[in-house]
C-alpha cells in the first residue's frame, strides 16, 4: 500500500545548481504535504510544508510545488549546498488523524 | 524549538526479551506518535496517542506492542517479546495539534538491535 511514492532513490547535483526532488501520492484526502530531511543516526527534521489548498510555498532556498490534478509534489532547492546532502522524505498527512505517511526517501548528494 | 528526547539511544537485546523505549516530549503537547525505520527502508507509522489513549495504530502494532504515558510526562513504547525483525530505529514524535499548520517534531531515535 504505497500511498506516497518517491521514485528516485538518489540524486546527485553540483553545488550551486538546482535540486529537484519528486513525490507522488494517491490519496486525495491528505490535507498537508511535508518534506523532512534526515541525516544518518538522527530523526527526521521538518523542512517545509504545503497545504492542499495551495500550489506553492517558498522558504528561503526551498520551494515546494503541489500539483493536485497530477497528485504530485516537488521540492526545489536552489542554490544547492554540500550541507544539503541528506535523505529527503516526502510525507502526506491524514487530515483526520494527523498521521504522516512517508515516501521511501531520496538520497541527495550535493558535490562541491 | 524544544526537541523530543528519546532514551536509550541504542539498545541491544536478545530475542524474546522485553524492551521499553522512552520519549520525553514537551508537556503541553497533546499528540504523540511512534514511528520506526528498518535499515534502508522508509519511515513507518506505528501508533498515535492522544488524551492518554491510542487513537490509531498500524498493522505493525500488534499485541506485542503497547504504549502508555504513565506519569503524564514520559511516553513509552514497550515490545513484550522482541523478534529479530523488530530491529530498527524507533522514532517518537509529537505535535501541538493534528490539523492546520501543526507539524510533527521527531526525536533522534532509539536504535534497537535484536540478536
Amino acid at each position: 500500500d504505497q500511498q506516497v511514492k518517491q521514485n528516485s532513490p538518489s540524486l546527485s547535483v553540483q553545488e550551486g545548481r538546482i535540486s529537484i526532488l519528486n513525490c507522488d501520492y494517491t490519496n486525495s484526502m491528505f490535507d498537508y504535504f511535508l518534506w523532512y530531511k534526515k541525516y544518518p543516526a538522527e530523526g527526521p527534521t521538518f523542512l517545509i510544508s504545503i497545504s492542499s489548498i495551495k500550489d506553492k510555498n517558498e522558504d528561503g532556498r526551498f520551494t515546494v510545488f503541489l500539483n493536485k490534478s497530477a497528485k504530485h509534489l516537488s521540492l526545489h532547492i536552489v542554490p544547492s549546498q554540500p550541507g544539503d546532502s541528506a535523505v529527503y522524505f516526502c510525507a502526506s498527512r491524514d487530515g483526520n488523524t494527523g498521521k504522516l505517511i512517508f515516501g521511501q526517501g531520496t538520497t541527495l548528494q550535493v558535490k562541491p | 524549538e524544544p526537541e523530543v528526547t528519546q532514551t536509550p539511544s541504542h539498545q541491544v537485546t536478545q530475542m524474546g526479551q522485553e524492551v521499553i523505549l522512552r520519549c520525553v516530549p514537551i508537556s503541553n503537547h497533546l499528540y504523540f506518535y511512534w514511528y520506526r525505520q528498518i535499515l534502508g527502508q522508509k519511515v513507518e507509522f506505528l501508533v498515535s496517542f492522544y488524551n492518554n489513549e491510542i487513537s490509531e495504530k498500524s498493522e505493525i502494532f500488534d499485541d506485542q506492542f503497547s504504549v502508555e504515558r504513565p506519569d503524564g510526562s514520559n511516553f513509552t513504547l514497550k515490545i513484550r517479546s522482541t523478534k529479530l525483525e523488530d530491529s530498527a530505529m524507533y522514532f517518537c514524535a509529537r505535535a501541538l495539534g493534528r490539523s492546520g499548520a501543526n507539524v510533527l517534531t521527531f526525536g533522534a531515535g532509539s536504535r534497537l538491535t535484536v540478536l
